[in-house]
């Protein structure tokens, strides 16, 4: 299994530009998370779904969108870059107990540089 | 909402048994207590999850006082491969209560 797929890896955008990050996973998990992770700190969450057609507000969600048409793609939008989005994004799924605070499993990240 | 404070940083040496503690003294009566390790450039991933007593895995323990204020990680004999970032997380499991994540424990260890 792959697990949690993020593309891209890493991206550069200039400020006002938008841009997609994708996320796909393949363990048939209902909840699915966007992270930002910023140098030396914690994971702050932006967005959350519980199910496909479902998703809610996390700690930070501005400047940020989401859609959650099946289960198994959550991905984020970004309307107008700012540098302050400048971060690390995580994506993460977990299993359909319910709750955010059953285990998540994470991808790798996508490093976005916002000029 | 429980608040978690963790050590900023703590070393150890290869072979020993690494034992990081974190703090949650307002944990509520449906909370539990979750570890993850985060590598560098790699997401988080999780170690292992509690409510009471003792929990042990293939990876680590976790052991959690009666009062759960606090609970301690265990990592026995580490490796250099163990050199990880190490949070704490309280929460309930039956909710959609957000997590929140600290800054974590940065566990260096020397050969």
């Amino acid at each position: 299994n792959a697990g949690v797929t993020q593309t891209p890896k890493f991206r550069i955008l200039k400020i006002g530009q938008s841009m997609t990050l994708q996320c796909t996973q393949d363990m048939n998990h209902n909840y699915m998370y966007w992270y930002r992770q910023d140098p030396g700190m914690g994971l702050k969450l932006i967005y959350y779904s519980v199910g496909a057609g479902i998703t809610d507000k996390g700690e930070v969600p501005n400047g940020y969108n989401v859609s959650r048409s099946t289960t198994e793609d959550f991905p984020l939008r970004l309307e107008l870059a700012a540098p302050s989005q400048t971060s690390v994004y995580f994506c993460a799924s977990s299993s359909s107990g319910q709750g955010l605070n059953q285990p998540q499993h994470f991808g790798d990240g996508t490093r976005l540089s916002i000029l | 909402l429980a608040k978690t404070t963790q050590p900023i940083s703590m070393d150890s040496y290869e072979g020993q048994e690494v034992n990081i503690t974190c703090s949650h003294n307002n944990i509520a009566t449906n909370d539990y207590i979750t570890w993850y390790q985060q590598f560098p450039s790699q997401g988080p991933r999780f170690i292992i999850q509690g409510y009471k007593t003792k929990v042990t895995n293939e990876v680590a323990s976790l052991f959690i006082p009666a009062d759960r204020k606090s609970s301690t990680l265990s990592l026995p004999r580490v490796s250099l491969s163990d050199t990880a970032v190490y949070y704490c997380l309280v929460g309930p499991m039956d909710s959609n209560y957000q997590l929140i994540w600290g800054a974590g424990t940065k566990l260096i260890i020397k050969p």
